[in-house]
């Protein structure tokens, strides 16, 4: 149980254009998920905290401009980089929870902008 | 934003020997989970502490929470090559939905 899925599981894009990343709770309704990335030899830095039907909270620092989430359901959350730079290159990780506090994560996104 | 403190930062050890890790914190945490992630994975979730003081095994893995809720450890037992990658520490408080993670460690197992 507990299984979250992620796709794509890797993406290259020019620069420029957006790239949408979808996470999803296969096995159990996700009351909120969350949007990590993390660069290489580095742990996990939080984007982002999305309920179902409400607008996400960001973390300070990250532009939400930039990086739109959407939570249509209990089982799917999106993010959105729009206008990718090379910059946004990194590995992006949803997690998702539902009753205790134990989030499980997807098995990330890994983009490559050019 | 907050880290705890993990340590050590790389472990390389011989295929057999025993690994100790460990979580501390200024501040008190309400749960501990313990994650192991492989390179270009996501982390998946080793072991869940809800309580100070709890002691949790899975397999050659236990976990404890620390009796002053500051910290928690992660033993493994006659490791083997599979066990090579990040393991990364996360605390919750009660306030809001957000772990707090650990710096990782960084386990490498030679045959």
């Amino acid at each position: 149980g507990a299984v979250v899925s992620q796709h794509p599981s890797w993406v290259i894009c020019k620069s420029g254009t957006s790239v949408k990343i979808e996470c999803r709770s296969l096995d159990f309704q996700a009351t909120t998920m969350f949007w990590y990335r993390q660069f290489p030899k580095q742990s996990l830095m939080l984007m982002a905290t999305s309920n179902e039907g409400s607008k996400a909270t960001y973390e300070q620092g990250v532009e939400k401009d930039k990086f739109l989430i959407n939570h249509a359901s209990l089982t799917l959350s999106t993010l959105t980089v729009t206008s990718a730079h090379p910059e946004d290159s990194s590995f992006y990780i949803c997690s998702a929870k539902w009753a205790t506090v134990t989030q499980y994560f997807g098995p990330g996104t890994r983009l490559t902008v050019l | 934003g907050q880290q705890l403190n993990q340590s050590p930062q790389s472990m390389f050890i011989q295929e057999g020997e025993d690994v100790s890790m460990n979580c501390t914190s200024s501040s008190i945490f309400n749960t501990w989970l313990w994650y192991k992630q492989d390179p270009g994975e996501g982390p998946v979730l080793l072991i869940a502490l809800y309580k100070a003081g709890e002691l949790t095994s899975n397999g050659r893995l236990t976990a404890q929470f620390g009796i002053t809720r500051k910290d928690s450890f992660l033993n493994i037992s006659a490791s083997i090559p599979s066990d090579v990658g990040i393991y990364f520490c996360a605390g919750f408080q009660n306030a809001g939905n957000m772990l707090t993670f650990g710096g990782g460690t960084r386990l490498m197992v030679k045959p």
